[in-house]
């Protein structure tokens, strides 16, 4: 099992340019969610998914898009990349187990620079 | 608001000590605290998940605390090695992965 897989692991983007982050897990786990790291905070969640065909958004979710059209995968798009966009991008999954959810698998993370 | 404060911030230890990183958290409903070890450049590992029936589990050298009375948990690292050198998060769930609430982390230096 690859667990989550993330890519790219770096970017750069210019204002205004759009790009999709990629993720992907191979554990059929029916959660999935976006964080974003910065310096001096928490994560924070960005949109989440509790399976194929259903997502929603999370603390931090203006100027990104999500879908599922798999379990597998996980996109996340930026629309129109704003300096403040500028941070390091964690993807992580879970599922159900007995009662409550399990602890989350995070991705390597993609850090993205916006100039 | 839900809340969880880690502290310290940072921590310098010499190789072979012990050390105890404390998370104080406000979070209401409350399910679980997980513990998690992130290097740097890397994306956060789980260390261990308690419900608030727990008061104490362990992974290796590794133990962490809960009371869910006090809203208090704590990890305790035994003969620290240079490799647990990274930042450490408290993550406390009401019961569902998307209300989760993370702490700032406390960054551990094992120096030799």
């Amino acid at each position: 099992n690859a667990g989550v897989t993330q890519t790219p692991k770096f970017q750069v983007l210019k204002t205004g340019q759009s790009m999709t982050l990629q993720c992907a897990q191979d554990m059929n786990h029916e959660y999935m969610s976006w964080y974003r790291q910065d310096p001096g905070m928490g994560l924070r969640l960005i949109h989440y998914s509790v399976g194929a065909g259903i997502t929603d958004q999370g603390e931090v979710p203006n100027g990104y898009n999500v879908s599922r059209s798999t379990t597998e995968d996980f996109p996340l798009r930026l629309l129109s990349a704003a300096p403040s966009q500028t941070s390091v991008y964690f993807c992580a999954s879970s599922y159900k187990g007995t009662g409550i959810w399990t602890e989350a698998f995070f991705g390597q993370g993609t850090r993205l620079t916006v100039v | 608001k839900n809340q969880v404060e880690q502290s310290p911030q940072s921590l310098i230890i010499l190789e072979g000590k012990n050390c105890t990183l404390q998370c104080n958290y406000t979070v209401s409903p409350f399910s679980n605290l997980r513990w998690y070890k992130q290097d740097t450049g890397r994306g956060p590992v789980s260390l261990t998940i308690m419900t608030f029936s727990e008061n104490t589990k362990s992974n290796g050298r590794y133990t962490a605390t809960l009371d869910a009375d006090t809203k208090q948990s704590s990890l305790h690292i035994t003969a620290s090695q240079l490799s647990d050198s990274a930042s450490y998060i408290c993550v406390v769930s009401p019961g569902s992965n998307y209300k989760l609430t993370f702490g700032k982390g406390t960054l551990l230096t094992v120096n030799p």
